[in-house]
């Protein structure tokens, strides 16, 4: 079973401008969690999608956004970006099944903001 | 005080010698628990969740949970240079999927 996917992978961008980042969980997954990696704060929950439907958000102000599709694949969308923005963006997505709540994590996509 | 603490090392051990990682959490409610490997510059890789108090063991690895110590720790048996990486305690309250990270315990071993 392919594992999620994560894209892009890399990306650079300036103060100011916007972006999209996009997940596909493990076939058959239907939640997929964003959490935010830095150096200084380590992994942070960003939001979590089950069945298109936002059921829990962490505490990272209103630019950061996502939204999930019929299919389960997933975006999250960051506006007007800020240097500190730059961090490794990860993906998880879970089974969801009773007695599991494992996720499992996409290979990232590293935002740089110039 | 941080939801789940770790040292964060670097915690260095022979080929060969159990490493031990040790990670406390403070929500008395959190139900699951597990431990993800990073090396450097890649993704967060499963290596074991653990529901119940006592011992779980796969491998090389052994988790141990203690909820009335809010404890949880991860043995690594007969290291090897190939363990060398960030070890993540992750802990879930039960709000579905949402994990809760430590900062992590850098692992070295060395030959």
């Amino acid at each position: 079973k392919a594992g999620v996917t994560q894209t892009p992978r890399y990306l650079i961008k300036t103060r100011g401008q916007q972006v999209t980042l996009s997940c596909s969980p493990i076939s058959g997954h239907r939640s997929v969690s964003w959490y935010q990696q830095t150096p200084g704060q380590g992994l942070q929950f960003l939001f979590e999608y089950f069945s298109e439907t936002q059921r829990n958000k962490g505490n990272f102000p209103g630019r950061f956004s996502g939204r999930q599709f019929s299919n389960s694949r997933s975006e999250m969308n960051v506006s007007t970006l800020e240097l500190g923005d730059s961090a490794l963006y990860l993906c998880a997505s879970s089974p969801e099944l009773a007695g599991t709540d494992t996720q499992y994590f996409g290979p990232g996509t590293r935002l740089t903001v110039l | 005080q941080k939801e789940v603490e770790q040292n964060s090392g670097p915690l260095s051990v022979p080929e060969g010698a159990i490493a031990s990682l040790n990670c406390t959490y403070s929500d008395r409610g959190s139900q699951s628990f597990f431990w993800y490997r990073q090396y450097s510059g890649k993704s967060p890789e499963l290596i074991m969740s653990i529901y119940s108090n006592g011992d779980k063991e796969d491998g090389r690895f052994t988790a141990q949970l203690n909820k009335a110590s809010q404890y949880v720790s991860l043995l690594i048996r007969d290291s090897q240079p190939s363990d060398s990486a960030t070890y993540l305690c992750a802990v879930n309250t039960g709000t579905a999927s949402k994990l809760t990270f430590g900062t992590g315990t850098r692992l070295q071993v060395t030959l």
